[in-house]
Parts: structure tokens; C-alpha cells; sequence
């Protein structure tokens, strides 16, 4: 079967920098992505990985290594507003996004 | 105001009533999705659409169906409601000309089936 897995909840301190990662085992692989879910709110898009390596966007980068089948987010410089779920969904071979459960993220002061 | 709207935002209904929900987009997009959101699960999908003339199933799609009316519509129908459909519902859309893959999400429907 089709399977990702994320951490539940995590909790880091404002201003420090925190790794949500996810590890994956899908039917074939087309992309990765993260999304930020404030509570009771959308999921909003974060980023995307198809090939393996580091992308950098502002505060946050996202990581994929397709061997391993494993992925991380990485939050730099924490703010209060990132309190949230992060969630992580994979592309499979038939360009369907299999989800995780998504890791809630608590910022404490 | 938001690109994708769904209505009702929340709504309370009774075992086996029928229930629709809508959605509707102006980002222009050919593709839109149902998605249901439960705790502790991951989003899962419901049915989605290409276009016009094509709709699917997703993993989840017994006691649902749906309708896309135009490009810029799709609804999704309870068609007899029972509890554990009750759960936070999604509208998506997504781009098939750039075809990134990324999802633009209504703001959510939340119903409970009592």
C-alpha cells in the first residue's frame, strides 16, 4: 500500500529552527510537496521537490532524496504565525497526491 | 474575495438527508477536487474532475457523487447522509496548462451529520 508518514506534533521556540520530515512509499514517484494548514483555515502551498537536493525559499527550504524515499521541511527563524500543520503529499505514478496526516507545529515564546 | 468559494462554510443535518456542496472557482483552472479532511488522517480524495465532460473517482467515493455544471463549477452530493461523513470538506483546483501540480483550496465546509 501507499504510505506517508510525518511526525504528529512537534513543538520548537520562536526564532529557532525546526525539521518536520517525512518519509514516503508510494505506487511511483512525480513530486513531492508541502503545504501549510493554519487551523480550521485552507492548506496552502509551501513547495515542491521532484529532484533530489535542497530548495530554498525565504524562511523555509524543503529537501527530497527520491533513494531514500524521505523528505524534510526546515523552518528557519520561527515566528508565531508558523504555528500550524505542515503536510506533506507525494505525487504517485498516476500524478494522484497521496497525504500525510500532517505535523502540527506548536511556537512557543 | 477568494478564488475558490464553497458554500455552505458549515452546515448540521440529520441520517439521511441529502446535502450538497458547492464550489465555485474564477482562477480558470480545468481541474477541481473534493477533498475530506478527518483528524489524524491525511486528506483524502473524493472525486475530481478534468473537465467539463470528465469526472472520476477518487478513494473515497461511495456515498458521494458529483456534478461540474461549467468549467468554474463543481458540486459534491451527500445523497443520504449518515455520521461518519461527518468531517471537514475541501475544493480544489489546479492548473492543467502549467500543470505544477499545485492545489488551490477552498476555504472548507464543515458538516456534521447527527
Amino acid at each position: 500500500g501507499q504510505n506517508i508518514d510525518q511526525p504528529t506534533e512537534m513543538t520548537a521556540t520562536e526564532g529557532a529552527i525546526v525539521q518536520i520530515n517525512c518519509t514516503y512509499q508510494t505506487s511511483g514517484f512525480n513530486g513531492l510537496f508541502w503545504y501549510q494548514q493554519h487551523a480550521g483555515e485552507a492548506p496552502t502551498f509551501l513547495s515542491y521537490n521532484v529532484l533530489d537536493g535542497l530548495e530554498e525559499k525565504g524562511r523555509f527550504s524543503s529537501f527530497l532524496s527520491r533513494s531514500k524515499g524521505y523528505s524534510y521541511l526546515l523552518l528557519k527563524e520561527l515566528q508565531m504565525k508558523d504555528s500550524a500543520s505542515y503536510l506533506c503529499a507525494v505525487q504517485d505514478s498516476n500524478y494522484q497526491l497521496i497525504w500525510g496526516a500532517g505535523t502540527k507545529l506548536i511556537i512557543k515564546p | 474575495d477568494a478564488d475558490v468559494t464553497q458554500t455552505p462554510r458549515n452546515r448540521i443535518t440529520k441520517t439521511g438527508k441529502r446535502i450538497m456542496l458547492e464550489c465555485s472557482q474564477t482562477k480558470g483552472h480545468d481541474r477541481m477536487y473534493w477533498y475530506r479532511q478527518d483528524p489524524g488522517l491525511g486528506l483524502r480524495l473524493i472525486y475530481y474532475s478534468f473537465d467539463v465532460k470528465d469526472i472520476n473517482k477518487g478513494e473515497i467515493s461511495d456515498g458521494y457523487s458529483v456534478s461540474r455544471q461549467a468549467q468554474a463549477k463543481f458540486s459534491l452530493s451527500l445523497e443520504s447522509a449518515i455520521p461518519n461523513q461527518t468531517a471537514l470538506y475541501f475544493c480544489a483546483t489546479s492548473d492543467l496548462v502549467r500543470d505544477t501540480g499545485e492545489l488551490f483550496f477552498g476555504e472548507g465546509s464543515r458538516l456534521t451529520v447527527l
